[in-house]
């Protein structure tokens, strides 16, 4: 139990154009979504906290209007990045907390890797 | 602010070692402390979460303990083996919400 997914898996985008990422609970309820990104040899940056029906909150130093983040069901989180620059090439991880846990562990999906040319 | 912090940053060993992973956090008022496993280019694998109530947790040749007062943890790995090598986290729950990771600790375990 307490699978999350990812997709894609990988992605190669222009510079200026738009991705999106969609986040999965795949046997859970995810009440909390968390969307984090990984530079090489980096640790893992928290990006925004989603909330299902709500405004999602970001962390200090991350745009709301560049990385827009949709969780419209218990099961489903999307990030999009929006104008998408070389710089904004890195590897997103989300990941789920469920809701009738009592323990709060967040479980990680596999991650996906953007790279913009 | 919390800041989570690991030592060693790389770690090279023998197979068949016992190692020890530490993890020093500096605000102790922690709902939980995870360690996790990262192959390269890979998410997330869960390894141990301890709750702030307990001192320690055990899976297989893995054991995790906490020091919560002195803002601590450790890894040990018993009889490691080649399969073991890669990027060890380690992460406290510090508000029941968000979770801050500490740096890593790469381990490369050789026949």
């Amino acid at each position: 139990g307490a699978v999350v997914s990812q997709h894609p898996s990988w992605v190669i985008c222009k510079s200026g154009t738009s991705v999106k990422i969609e986040c999965r609970s795949l046997d859970f309820q995810a009440t909390t979504m968390f969307w984090y990104r990984q530079f090489p040899k980096q640790s893992l940056m928290l990006m925004a906290t989603s909330n299902e029906g709500s405004k999602a909150t970001y962390e200090q130093g991350v745009e709301k209007d560049k990385f827009l983040i949709n969780h419209a069901s218990l099961t489903l989180s999307t990030l999009t990045v929006t104008s998408a620059h070389p710089e904004d090439s890195s590897f997103y991880i989300c990941s789920a907390r469920d809701g009738n846990g009592i323990s709060y562990e967040q479980y990680f999906g596999p991650g996906t890797r953007l790279t913009v040319t | 602010k919390q800041e989570v912090t690991q030592i060693p940053a790389a770690l090279s060993v023998p197979e068949g070692e016992n190692l020890v992973l530490n993890c020093s956090f500096t605000d102790s008022a922690i709902y939980n402390l995870q360690w996790f496993r990262q192959d390269p280019g890979k998410g997330l694998t869960s390894l141990l979460l301890i709750q702030s109530s307990q001192r320690e947790q055990t899976s297989g040749r893995l054991n995790a303990s906490l020091d919560k007062s002195s803002g601590r943890s450790t890894l040990y790995i018993a009889a490691s083996q080649p399969g073991d090598s890669a990027t060890y986290l380690c992460a406290v729950n510090h508000n029941t919400d968000k979770l801050i990771f500490g740096t890593g600790t790469r381990l490369q375990v050789f026949p």
